[in-house]
């Protein structure tokens, strides 16, 4: 059974606009939650990792919000660029050391038009 | 910068090949993984390993074998490859913390 859930599944916005993206999760323990960011082709760039109850996160025009109760988390992204374009993986670790297992999930492929 | 190199970037084999999948890392991380992403799962865990000399059995191991022959070097065999492991694979390196680094991946095509 899926564990992490990521919605959309697809979204289309045109350059400068803003977007969220939603993780859901049902994770035991959740230790912390990765969003990472894939390109096309290539391999994952971490974003931002959240760990707290109710953590918040910026990096640039990258923001992450985790409410861990509601085993939940969203990525916004503010006033999109055309290589935002790319597909974002939420992953939800369940201890804080390598001994841990990742769990992720499918992807958000996000499409920015001019 | 933690550096996790693949090889080779493309390959496409026929049904029953034998085929290596090459994966280097420079950052001195104990910690090496294998991963399969398929459109519609998220990347799932073949094998992994603590060190050289070490393998342990991740979440899809059926059909992949691996070794890891260094502390560098990690490598995925499929000694006879099926159509369903065409797929993209990844490699990933961590060190205690377990905050994992990906390599570019390696797309796998088999006929």
């Amino acid at each position: 059974k899926t564990q992490v859930e990521q919605s959309p599944q697809s979204l289309v916005v045109r350059q400068g606009e803003n977007c969220v993206l939603q993780c859901n999760y049902s994770v035991t323990p959740d230790n912390h939650l990765r969003w990472f960011k894939q390109d096309t082709g290539k391999g994952l760039v971490s974003l931002t990792v959240l760990v707290h109850e109710n953590d918040k996160t910026s990096n640039g025009r990258y923001s992450a919000t985790l409410d861990k109760d509601a085993k939940h988390s969203t990525l916004h992204i503010t006033a999109t660029l055309l290589d935002d374009t790319a597909t974002y993986i939420c992953v939800v670790g369940d201890r804080g050391s390598a001994l841990g297992r990742l769990h992720f999930g499918a992807g958000t492929q996000l499409i920015v038009i001019p | 910068e933690a550096a996790v190199t693949q090889s080779p970037r493309n390959k496409v084999t026929v049904t029953g090949g034998n085929v290596t999948l090459s994966c280097r890392q420079t950052n001195s991380h104990n910690y090496m993984y294998w991963y399969r992403q398929d459109t519609g799962h998220g990347l799932r865990l073949i094998h992994y390993s603590y060190g050289a000399g070490n393998l342990q059995i991740g979440d899809v191991p059926d059909g992949y074998k691996a070794t890891r022959t260094t502390q560098e070097d990690f490598f995925l065999l499929l000694e006879l490859a099926s159509p369903s492991q065409t797929s993209l694979y990844f490699c990933a390196s961590s060190d205690d913390s377990g905050e994992q680094y990906f390599g570019p991946g390696t797309r796998l095509t088999v006929l």
